[in-house]
């Protein structure tokens, strides 16, 4: 079974419709964090928690918001989805490892999800 | 905040040495790391440095110069299978977050 999973692989909705996207990890890490995906733009955070308690918020997080409901379960809502939040979105989890430091910490990245705003 | 550079596109033959730059500046450094995505799929870590100099994986070397906060990737022996995007990243001084470059599509060609 996948250590990061993100439900759904694809959705397809319309302008105003409110979306969640949903990511679970069976890693046991605490840092958890929702990118987003454009053509020759790379990735880009939108926003991360590094416990169930904290939260914050990435260089993209302006018409998004996030629960992390438990150290397993961090979901990414559209409000009001629009055309240009049509993107591939990533959920990623990491851990500071054996080196203890997080300054070394590895991201383990979900499958991703191919949304579409119409 | 963050800044990386990395060319778009490279294109070589099966066998060949392909080597992607990249530069940066950040206003803290906590090392270099680099990242596969194969297409449509999840970025894989691939390497880190952290010290300049070079560090050898198999037919993938990560090279890195912090004076000149420059840094490479470098795929040897390429196979087919390297065909695939790489993302180079630095991180954040306050919390460590990651920044990604726009990442360098690869193509391999028999």
């Amino acid at each position: 079974d996948a250590d990061v999973t993100q439900t759904p692989r694809n959705r397809i909705t319309k302008t105003g419709k409110r979306i969640m996207l949903e990511c679970s990890q069976t890693k046991g890490h605490d840092r958890m964090y929702w990118y987003r995906q454009d053509p020759g733009l790379g990735l880009r955070l939108i926003y991360y928690s590094f416990d169930v308690k904290d939260i914050n918020k990435g260089e993209i997080s302006d018409g998004y918001s996030v629960s992390r409901q438990a150290q397993a379960k961090f979901s990414l809502s559209l409000e009001s989805a629009i055309p240009n939040q049509t993107a591939l979105y990533f959920c990623a989890t990491s851990d500071p490892g054996t080196s203890g430091s997080w300054a070394t910490d590895t991201q383990y990245f979900g499958p991703g999800t191919r949304l579409t705003v119409l | 905040g963050q800044s990386l550079e990395q060319p778009s596109e490279v294109t070589a033959v099966e066998g060949a040495i392909v080597q992607i730059n990249c530069t940066y500046q950040t206003s803290g450094f906590y090392g270099l790391s680099w990242y596969q995505q194969h297409d449509g799929g999840a970025p894989t870590f691939l390497s880190y440095n952290a010290l300049d100099g070079l560090e050898e994986t198999g037919r993938f070397s990560s090279f890195l110069s912090r004076s000149d906060s420059y840094g490479y990737l470098l795929l040897q022996e390429l196979q087919m299978k390297d065909s695939a995007s790489y993302f180079c990243a630095v991180r954040d001084h306050g919390d460590y977050k990651l920044s990604f470059g726009a990442g360098t599509t690869v193509t391999v060609r028999a």
